[in-house]
């Protein structure tokens, strides 16, 4: 499994974009690059999935490049709700098969009004 | 959709007695779901991988008689506590994948065990 790295916080005014970039330099030819979003006792929430180049959804954009030993997940216009602690993960989930998938240490992020 | 609920969301129970939590897919079937724990300020740690109508594969240094995982439907997986201790409080979590739905992973609300 590719093992990731990511700041371990990063802090930012409201209204302001936000980007948190990960690094993942063995990362395997089938795996995907996802981000998850999680707030206090709570379960994590899905955010954005890419393979390569960029992905963008409602929520967030993912850049991911050419070599795809890193991704940046970037949240527009933050708010103090975007306040939580966000993973990288890097694995397949392969039909059929178990491979588990392992969480890094997150960036807690911390919105400031 | 792909809704997967957790219960109970908080328990509290004495030293030596067993807990059960519970993981449901609402609205899909799960082949694979995944336990994981959380301590405070820490990220999740894989504890095991539930397989339906198979044992599950635990993760290296978690007790499988301690933690016993039982997946006997594509609906349901559990987990149980076994004379659960003071330093078993956590944050128990449970995810699933969703076949069809890409590469991820949805997860249920949390369990917040508390041992007294």
């Amino acid at each position: 499994l590719a093992k990731t790295t990511q700041p371990i916080s990063m802090d930012s005014y409201e209204g302001q974009e936000v980007n948190i970039t990960c690094s993942h330099n063995n990362i395997a030819t089938n795996d995907y690059i996802t981000w998850y979003q999680q707030f206090p006792s709570q379960g994590p929430r899905f955010i954005i999935q890419g393979y390569k180049t960029k992905v963008t959804n409602e929520v967030a954009s993912l850049f991911i490049p050419a070599d795809r030993k890193s991704s940046t997940l970037s949240l527009p216009r933050v708010s103090l709700s975007d306040t939580a602690v966000y993973y990288c993960l890097v694995g397949a989930l392969l039909s059929g098969g178990y491979q588990k998938v392992t969480f890094g240490t997150g960036t807690k992020l911390q919105v400031i009004p | 959709g792909a809704v997967v609920s957790q219960h109970p969301s908080r328990v509290i129970c004495k030293s030596g007695t067993s807990v059960k939590i519970e993981c449901r897919s609402l609205d899909f079937q799960a082949t694979t779901m995944f336990w994981y724990r959380q301590f405070p300020k820490q990220s999740l740690m894989l504890m095991a991988t539930s397989n339906e109508g198979s044992k599950a594969t635990y993760e290296q240094g978690v007790e499988k008689d301690k933690f016993l995982i039982n997946h006997a439907s594509l609906t349901l997986s559990t987990l149980t506590v076994t004379s659960a201790h003071p330093e078993d409080s956590s944050f128990y979590i449970c995810s699933a994948r969703v076949e069809g739905r890409g590469e991820k992973l949805f997860f249920g609300s949390g369990t917040q065990l508390s041992v007294l």
